[in-house]
């Protein structure tokens, strides 16, 4: 069964300090991963996508690294503001047989990050 | 703003009843994906559609239905409502019929569902 796991669940950080959270998941074949940030009440943007060829990917002061061979990936947040409070989601798209993957998302838990000033 | 519009924001119902939730993805895209977000839970796919047809299915109750239309919005049917489907919907589009990597998903805001 494929699964997404994250850690920690919840994270409290000072403003102005880095963070990173980790995803390790068993989806297979893997396709790519994906983080998402959501806001409470609001609908989950994405941060970043990787293919299993990307190491690494970086978007304003959110940085993804992935390792397709131990099936992990964390998100390192730097220099931390109060907006980044939310929860991080990190999720994994399957490829059918024939290089499809309609809809297969698998979605983690998330880890909500709260930065207190 | 991600450009897709979900109504209502809220809704509220009683057991037994049948809802409609409603999505307008954003301009140009062809897909449309719907998910509900339990309490404490993980975002749960329900059904795919691509320029009008179904695409796929994941774990969607035979008391939900859904439909895209002609336009490209989408309509979620949910019918003979129990105490635990109350939830946070969300709908999602994206240009492609895929979820490859250069196809990424623009979630709506969602629709809270209280059904009492």
């Amino acid at each position: 069964k494929n699964q997404v796991e994250q850690s920690p669940q919840s994270l409290i950080i000072l403003e102005g300090k880095n963070c990173t959270l980790q995803c390790n998941y068993t989806v297979s074949p893997f396709s790519n991963l994906r983080w998402y940030k959501q806001d409470t009440g609001r609908g989950p943007v994405s941060l970043t996508i990787m293919t299993f060829s990307e190491n690494t990917k970086s978007n304003g002061r959110y940085t993804a690294t992935l390792d397709a061979d131990t099936k992990q990936s964390s998100l390192h947040i730097t220099a931390s503001q109060l907006s980044d409070s939310a929860s991080y989601i990190c999720v994994v798209s399957a490829e059918d047989a024939g290089g499809t993957s309609y809809g297969k998302l698998t979605f983690g838990q998330g880890t909500i990050l709260t930065v207190h000033p | 703003d991600s450009g897709v519009t979900q109504t209502p924001k809220h809704l509220i119902t009683a057991t037994g009843q049948r809802v409609t939730l409603r999505c307008s993805p954003r301009s140009g895209d062809l897909s449309v994906y719907w998910y509900q977000q339990s309490l404490d839970q993980g975002l749960q796919f329900l059904i795919h559609y691509y320029n009008g047809e179904e695409r796929a299915k994941g774990n969607i109750l035979e008391r939900f239905s859904a439909q895209q239309f002609p336009d490209l919005h989408s309509e979620l049917n949910l019918s003979s409502l129990e105490l635990g489907d109350s939830a946070l919907y969300f709908c999602a589009s994206s240009v492609a019929d895929r979820t490859h990597y250069n196809s990424p998903l623009h979630f709506g805001n969602g629709t809270r569902l209280t059904v009492t």
